[in-house]
């Protein structure tokens, strides 16, 4: 069990251009969560996954972002025509999907639009 | 409106002086109550989840308890090296995709 791994951990676009960013999860756990957070701010949600299926997703979440989960194993998150309101860090999270389970983040990604 | 409140923003203390840091909550059904530390530029880390008023639980330097209104981050003799952001998450029961409401934390800082 190595835990929850990102890729990449930092990442510089310009305003304008697509990104994706791709989170493996500690194996055998069927959710996966997304979130977005500022600084001096908690995680905010973006989207979940129970195994391939994206169960919920933010009404705060802008339509350019969008979320994979194939075969219920990595997931990627990507952000078309980015802004640079988009600029923060993009955490993973993993769990076993029980009624009260605890969610393991990755080191994220942080994503700088200029 | 389900919330999540903590307090202090930030807080110094001296290598050794021991303090609380608080987590409130308003939401209705707790299900469970989570403390995460996180360093600055990483990942939230795990450190407890309590599940019902009265629980308690220690780990090295820190222990947390829960009441029906709020939780309670101790921290003991405290050393440089627990300077963190430390986060507090509620998971409450009327949420059927089991979401986690989160406060803004408190920046710990232990100065030698």
């Amino acid at each position: 069990d190595t835990g929850v791994s990102q890729d990449p951990r930092h990442k510089i676009t310009k305003r304008g251009q697509n990104v994706t960013f791709r989170c493996d999860p500690i194996s055998e756990h069927n959710r996966l969560y997304w979130y977005r957070q500022t600084l001096g701010q908690g995680p905010e949600f973006l989207t979940y996954f129970q195994n391939e299926a994206q169960l919920e997703k933010s009404r705060l979440l802008s339509d350019r972002f969008s979320a994979e989960r194939p075969k219920g194993s990595f997931s990627t998150l990507e952000i078309q025509r980015t802004e640079q309101g988009d600029s923060a860090m993009y955490l993973c999270a993993s769990s076993w999907g029980r009624r009260t389970d605890t969610q393991y983040f990755g080191p994220g990604t942080r994503l700088t639009v200029l | 409106e389900d919330q999540v409140t903590q307090s202090p923003e930030a807080l110094r203390l001296q290598e050794g002086e021991s303090s609380s840091l608080n987590c409130s909550y308003t939401v209705s059904g707790l299900r469970g109550l989570f403390w995460y530390r996180q360093d600055p530029g990483k990942g939230p880390e795990f450190l407890f989840t309590l599940y019902s008023a009265g629980e308690e639980k220690e780990k090295e330097r820190l222990k947390a308890t829960l009441t029906k209104k709020e939780s309670f981050l101790h921290i003991t003799a405290p050393k440089p090296e627990d300077s963190a952001t430390y986060l507090c998450a509620v998971q409450y029961a009327m949420d059927s995709n089991y979401q986690l409401i989160w406060g803004a934390g408190t920046k710990l800082i232990i100065k030698p």
